[in-house]
This record gives C-alpha cells, structure tokens and sequence, in this order.
C-alpha cells in the first residue's frame, strides 16, 4: 500500500520568512496530493491540493509542488505569518504523513 | 451547510465498555472514512467504506468495527474498548479517491470536529 513520508517533524521560522515542508510517496498510482492545516484542537483543512498532471500549483502564499519521477512533493510559504503556526499534514490521496508543527515566531 | 458531525465530541470511558461514535455527513460523498490521531503518528486510517454496504479495513482496524447501512452515516465501534485505544478520532467524508472532478474542483475530505476518547 501506499506510504507517505513526511519531513521535518517540527520547524520553527522568523516571521516574514519562508517555510518548506517536504512529503516523498511510494505508491506511482497515487494522482492527488493534498495538504492540511490543523491549527490547535480544531479539524485538519485543505489549504490546497495538486493533481498528478500538475506540476506547480500557487495560492497566495503557498504553493506546492509534485515531481512525478521522484515521487515527491513539497508544500512552500512565503512571508510567514504568526497565524501560519500549525501542524500541516501532507497526503497522497487518503494516506497521510505523520504532519509538521511549524511554528512562526513574531 | 455543508459538514460532518461527529458525537459524542468528548467521551471518558472504562476497559471494556463497548461505545460507538457516531458520524453523519449531509453532502451526499459516497466516501467515508474514520482515522485516529496520535502525537508523532499523524492520522491513520482505522476503516473506510466506498458506498452503503461496503466497508473495507484501513491501516489500523484492529479492535473496531464499522458499518454503513445509510448513505449519510459512518458509526464507528469499539466493542471492547482497551486504554492503547485512547486518540483522538475524525470522521472523513469526500467523493471516491480518484474521481475525476471539474477542473478547478478538489476532492478534499471534509473532516468532522473529532471526538476525543479517553479509555481507563
């Protein structure tokens, strides 16, 4: 079945920096990509997702990016913002990797 | 308003003392899942259904069961509940994994509030 990894566990950045969390998957046959944000004692939410025929994809702030051949893919903030503190979950399709506390500091 | 609800949202319990957590979602997703939350582990996925009637196990099913005789509702059971099953647990619902959607549409899963079980 698929696997996903999930990389750093914790990560901490200055405010107005940028952040970069990276999610590598084993199984080739996943096509969606979504990532979460679960923010204290509340429900994970989409921020955005990304789709296999994809390869960069921009909201704002975030973006993602998917490298097929790789089979990985990478959640990137820029100018970061104290509001931006939570635990982020990346997922190929249902399966979900272990998640990333970032903490922004103001 | 589309939303999954989850009860009980809190729930202390003994060894034993078989409990069920109900889940209901009213946007009619053919795909319902149940994951547990566990510091360092992420969510892992306890069981999914495809549809009514189909059920199938996820990552970690041991010690639940589930069952899906309506569209809109997903229960989760724990017969008999042991203190390794202490999480936190979110009901997921969304369209099937790999449904084609409209570009420019997501296939999220829309989570319920959680329930957080505490077994003594």
């Amino acid at each position: 079945g698929e696997n996903v990894e999930q990389h750093p566990s914790t990560l901490s950045v200055q405010e107005g920096d940028s952040a970069v969390i990276k999610c590598t998957y084993s199984d080739s046959a996943s096509n969606y990509f979504p990532w979460y944000k679960q923010e204290l004692g509340k429900r994970p939410q989409l921020i955005i997702d990304i789709r296999s025929n994809v390869g960069e994809k921009k909201d704002q702030r975030i973006a993602v990016t998917l490298n097929k051949t790789a089979k990985h893919f990478s959640l990137h903030i820029t100018e970061t913002q104290p509001e931006d503190s939570a635990v982020y979950f990346c997922a190929a399709r249902v399966r979900f990797g272990a998640g990333t506390r970032l903490t922004v500091k103001p | 308003e589309a939303q999954v609800t989850q009860n009980p949202r809190y729930l202390i319990t003994v060894t034993g003392k078989k409990l069920t957590v109900t889940c209901s979602q009213n946007m009619n997703h053919e795909y319902m899942s149940w994951y547990r939350q566990d510091p360092g582990l992420g969510l892992r996925q306890i069981y999914y259904s495809m549809n009514v009637e189909v059920t199938d196990k996820g990552d970690v099913p041991e010690g639940y069961k589930v069952s899906r005789k309506e569209k809109r509702n997903f229960p989760l059971i724990l017969e008999s509940p042991s203190p390794n099953q202490t999480s936190l647990y979110f009901c997921a619902s969304s369209l099937p994994p790999g449904t084609q959607v409209l570009a420019g549409g997501i296939n999220e899963q829309f989570f319920g509030p959680g329930t957080r079980l505490t077994v003594l």
